[in-house]
This record gives structure tokens, sequence and C-alpha cells, in this order.
């Protein structure tokens, strides 16, 4: 059974940072890409980041411009996200999501955790 | 990169049909066929329901359905029923090697 757990949500300033943890089981994580996806309260889901099977390829949404980083550990089934300088408006509910596919990143996704919230204010 | 278009609610009844579309760019829905559909029913996590525009994931009940013409894509779902009242979302994968949502669709069963 697929099972993604999330960790390292929390409160933080404005201008803070916070890194998100994912463990993952129940599949081989090394051969799938992996993502993570937001969703601020009441909103819609918006993809963030993902991240090649091997780590080597990493892709960004447009809107977060160099302040989110997203980095796998296959030795430890583990995803994570840096996430710095934080603004209100990444306040979110924060899902590692596992993508549908072995060879390509950001097709579709066939497993969601159960998110970590992040709340950004003073 | 702006989200793909949705609209923000359809309703119907017990046993109808319904149809709800998403509208992208040649960048996204019209340039590939990694069109997906997506289920949330509120505090819940998203379902995969349709992928790669129409397949079917193992599970899904067949009254899902999806297609894609040119830069829309359309998910229907045949025979409503109260449980699937949920929000729904589209995504595409683009040009730019992302995964872009639509911005969602509340389904109401009268």
């Amino acid at each position: 059974e697929v099972q993604l757990v999330e960790s390292g949500g929390g409160l933080v300033q404005p201008g803070g940072s916070l890194r998100l943890s994912c463990a993952a089981s129940g599949f081989t994580f090394s051969s799938y890409a992996m993502s993570w996806v937001r969703q601020a309260p009441g909103k819609g889901l918006e993809w963030v980041s993902a991240i090649s099977g091997s780590g080597g390829n990493t892709y960004y949404a447009d809107s977060l411009k160099g302040r989110f980083t997203i980095s796998r550990d296959n030795s430890k089934n583990t995803l994570y996200l840096q996430m710095n300088s934080l603004r209100a408006e990444d306040t979110a509910l924060y899902y590692c999501a596992k993508d549908l596919y072995r060879g390509i990143a950001a097709t579709a996704i066939d497993y969601w955790g159960q998110g970590t919230l992040v709340t950004v204010s003073s | 990169q702006s989200a793909l278009t949705q609209p923000a609610s359809v309703s119907g009844s017990p046993g109808q049909s319904i149809t709800i579309s998403c509208t992208g760019t040649s960048s996204d829905v019209g340039g590939y066929n990694y069109v997906s559909w997506y289920q949330q029913h509120p505090g819940k996590v998203p379902k995969l329901m349709i992928y790669d525009v129409n397949n079917r994931p193992s599970g899904v009940s067949n009254r899902f359905s999806g297609s894609k013409f040119g830069n829309a894509a359309s998910l229907t779902i045949a025979g409503l029923q109260a449980e699937d009242e949920a929000d729904y979302y589209c995504s595409s994968y683009t040009s730019s090697s992302t995964l872009l949502f639509g911005g969602g669709t509340k389904l109401t069963v009268l």
C-alpha cells in the first residue's frame, strides 16, 4: 500500500523559512517522480514543484520565483521542500504526491499524502 | 502561467449526465494527451479519476469518462449519484514541463 506522510508544517513569520518532508513507502521510491501540490484555505489546487526519480531534474511553478527548492533522498525514501522568503500567500496545505509515470514528471498524480499545513503570519 | 479554465459550478439531478469543461492552450491541453481529472470531497484528499485524457484508474466507476478536442478537455459523469457531489479539478502537462491545474468546479447533485 502506497503511503505518503508529510511533516514539517507550522506557523512561520513572513520572510521566514521551513523545510517540509515526506516519508514514502509501499512503492519503489527511486523509480517515480514526485511532486508537491498546495491548496490555500478554501481555494483550488496549485502545483508547486516536481523532481525526477533520480533527483537529477527539478521543475517549479513560475510563481515561486526561486524561493522554493525540491530535493529527495532515495536512500531514505524521503522527499523534501525547502521554502524560503515565505509570504502570507504561501499559507496552504502542502501535499506530497506521487507521479503516475516512472519516466516523466508532472503528468498526473495517482497518490496523495494527507498534507501538512503551513501558515505564514506575524 | 494562468490556471486552466473550468466553470465554477455545475449541477444535475440524480440519474442525469453532466459535463465539466477544461480549457487551456496549445501549450498545455492542446499539445499533450496528459490531461487528468481529480475528485475532492470536502476535507478529503484529491482522488485521480481520469488520466491521459480518457483512462480510468482501477476502481473508478465507468460512469466517469474523459475526452479532448483541440485546447479543451471534458469530464462527463453519467447516471449522477449523490456521492458524486464534490469539487473536480482538471490538470495538464505543459510545454514548460510543469503541471497546471484548473480552478476547480463544484458539482452539486440536486
